[in-house]
């Protein structure tokens, strides 16, 4: 079975500074999906950025990047310029890309906190 | 957000009380889903739907029963739950490609946070 390890219960970052969020996985398949979401207090979870194992480029989205390094079954989140908004729980997820296979293995998450 | 709503977002029920968690996509999905997200705890996947059909049931107590009546709303029918049984429930949708093909992303509602007494 996958799993999924956040091996940082908490992290914080000033404003404006870089924070980087770890995150790594253990699977016997080759093709899969890896997602960040963001869980903020108002609880509604948000998909930050997504991977394909394939691709050996690395996702980004703004201010989002991920460092993918498939060997190493590791995907961590990289928060640029980090923003007060930012602040919430960061969780990793896992999916087979497999057909039939919906399931999203999660991490216990990070708690990230943003000071002014 | 309003691609997957839920209701209640608050509950607060007695161990021999029934009651019904509401989810609703608006998005065209024909995959659903039920989350349980305790404290320091990884969420854990409870139930999934697709095409209105259970595919997966995470061995799940039988005091938590799902319904699909269609592609866009999912239940979660309660009856003599536990105290353990408190937490955030959360509902997610997605679109699933055929057998083989592409799958999509998972977009999750707001959640119900069930409080057991």
């Amino acid at each position: 079975a996958q799993t999924v390890t956040q091996s940082q219960p908490e992290m914080s970052v000033q404003e404006a500074e870089t924070v980087t969020l770890s995150c790594t996985y253990d699977t016997s398949e080759s093709d899969y999906y890896l997602f960040w979401y963001k869980q903020p207090p108002s609880r509604q979870m948000i998909l930050v950025i997504r991977q394909e194992a394939y691709k050996q480029q690395n996702a980004t989205e703004n201010r989002f990047s991920v460092n993918f390094q498939k060997a190493a079954k590791s995907f961590s989140l990289k928060i640029s310029d980090s923003q007060l908004g930012d602040a919430a729980m960061y969780f990793c997820a896992y999916r087979s890309a497999e057909g039939g296979s919906e399931k999203l293995v999660f991490g216990k998450g990070t708690k990230l906190t943003v000071n002014p | 957000e309003t691609g997957v709503t839920q209701t209640p977002r608050h509950l607060v029920m007695g161990m021999t009380n029934k009651k019904s968690l509401k989810c609703e996509q608006h998005l065209g999905h024909n995959a659903m889903y039920w989350y349980k997200q305790s404290a320091k705890k990884p969420l854990e996947l409870m139930f999934v739907y697709s095409l209105e059909e259970r595919v997966e049931n995470n061995s799940v107590p039988s005091r938590f029963s799902p319904e699909c009546p269609n592609s866009s709303h999912l239940f979660l029918h309660l009856h003599t739950l536990q105290p353990e049984d408190s937490a955030l429930y959360l509902c997610a949708s997605s679109q699933e490609g055929l057998a083989g093909g592409p799958t999509d992303t998972q977009y999750f509602g707001p959640g119900t946070r069930l409080t057991v007494l």
